[in-house]
């Protein structure tokens, strides 16, 4: 199971809004509603931000939003913030073989 | 407060066993599933191996299929992840991670180094 693609980076400044693709196949982001999202600044654990494609869980700022079309799924985030400054890693649910599948990661920056 | 602490990280050299070990408090442990991720130094996030609520399922990343056995113990709330045959490439920080569709919880991890 390869791991799904992000770009390595995704850069803006204060108060814009950045997307960061998710890119999978057919057997795992196409086939299930089960993308996650995860934040990590330096030295951290990762964080959940979304489940389910586009749930928040408790105490996420709504600033934090994902989609998906086909086999791509999106993590955006409005309203760019100095502390949203990390990596970020998707995750999709692969079928029963090997369950799980994270993305390459994606390192934002706030210009 | 809701916690995930592992322990049993180490030196070892390869080809030899460890055994994680991953104590969890603050919520109902055998509510929900439990992982393993790792991630080698600078690199991203690796699934490793879960288990459903009731070890009825369990599941292994092809890296480790063969290798690495998990198991966990409903009532010390605790999970465990039996590491055999260690190579180079299973160097990283282990997280131990509770949920089911996602990883809602994680602990702050335990360093493996694999090496002569």
């Amino acid at each position: 199971q390869s791991a799904l693609t992000q770009p390595a980076s995704v850069s803006g400044s204060p108060g814009q809004s950045i997307t960061i693709s998710c890119t999978g196949t057919s057997s795992d982001v196409g086939s299930y509603n089960l993308v996650s999202w995860y934040q990590q600044h330096p030295g951290k654990a990762p964080k959940l931000m979304i489940y389910e494609v586009s749930k928040r869980p408790s105490g996420v700022s709504n600033r934090f939003s994902g989609s998906k079309s086909g086999n791509t799924a999106s993590l955006t985030i409005s309203g760019l913030q100095a502390e949203d400054e990390a990596d970020y890693y998707c995750c999709s649910y692969a079928g029963s073989s090997t369950p799980y599948v994270f993305g390459t990661g994606t390192k934002v920056t706030v210009l | 407060e809701v916690q995930l602490v592992e322990s049993g990280g180490g030196l070892v050299q390869p080809g030899r066993s460890l055994r994680l070990s991953c104590a969890a408090s603050g919520f109902t442990f055998d509510d929900y599933a439990m992982h393993w991720v790792r991630q080698a130094p600078g690199k991203g996030l690796e699934w490793v191996s879960g288990i459903s609520w009731n070890s009825g399922s369990i599941g292994y990343a092809d890296s480790v299929k063969g290798r690495f056995t998990i198991s966990r113990d409903n009532a010390k709330n605790s999970l465990y992840l039996q590491m055999n045959s260690l190579r180079a490439e299973d160097m990283a920080l282990y997280y131990c991670a509770a949920g089911s569709d996602a990883f809602d919880i994680w602990g702050q991890g335990t360093m493996v180094t694999v090496s002569s």
